[in-house]
């Protein structure tokens, strides 16, 4: 049973481009779950959804970031015209159903230069 | 307003020796609290949690002490071993909303 797939591990943009990082939950994981790590800081809540549905994006910058989960496919978390500041590694996880343990996965390292 | 307070920031200790890493929280309504190893260039894995209707949960060398009237619970790492060196972060969320509260993280290093 394979963990949390995140793609790509490594993203290098420049300024003013966009940035989607993927995400595929472990089989039969209905719950997905973005968080953001700044060095030397703890993970940052983003964004919370089930299939279709976002249940709590109270972490999201208002602007330029959206998150989706379609039916089919992974979640994707997409940044729009990057700045300097977004630069960080981007960590997803997933579980089973609600209040259990959620698996991260790998995470994907964006660079913006 | 920092929900989840972890101490110390980093730590060393000595092969053998115990590692304890402090958390406290602010939010009453929080009644899962996992804590998570991260080593380097790796997502967190799940390392024990404890629900508020127990006192104490013991897994190996890992015991996770809850104080709940003092609103603190923290992580205990007995014959602390090189390759517990990593970064530990405590964690509290609420029955039926998901999202779970970070700690900022604890670095730790264990001296061979």
């Amino acid at each position: 049973n394979a963990g949390v797939m995140q793609n790509p591990r490594h993203l290098v943009r420049r300024r003013g481009q966009e940035a989607r990082l993927r995400c595929s939950p472990m089989k039969g994981h209905s719950h997905v779950y973005w968080y953001r790590q700044l060095p030397e800081e703890g993970l940052k809540f983003m964004v919370y959804l089930q299939k279709e549905n976002i249940i709590d994006e109270s972490g999201m910058p208002k602007e330029r970031f959206s998150a989706e989960f379609p039916k089919e496919g992974p979640s994707i978390l997409r940044i729009q015209q990057v700045v300097r500041g977004d630069s960080a590694a981007y960590f997803c996880a997933s579980s089973w159903f609600s209040y259990t343990e959620a698996f991260f996965g790998q995470g994907t390292r964006l660079t913006v230069v | 307003q920092q929900q989840v307070k972890q101490s110390p920031q980093s730590l060393i200790v000595q092969k053998g020796g115990i590692s304890i890493i402090n958390c406290a929280y602010e939010n009453t309504a929080f009644d899962y609290f996992p804590w998570y190893q991260q080593f380097p260039g790796k997502g967190p894995a799940l390392l024990i949690a404890i629900r508020p209707d127990v006192s104490e949960k013991k897994e190996g060398r890992f015991t996770i002490s809850f104080n709940k009237s003092a609103k603190q619970f923290s992580l205990h790492i007995m014959d602390s071993q090189p390759g517990d060196s990593a970064t530990y972060f405590c964690a509290a969320s609420k029955i039926r909303d998901d999202k779970i509260i970070f700690g900022k993280g604890t670095r730790l290093h264990i001296l061979p």
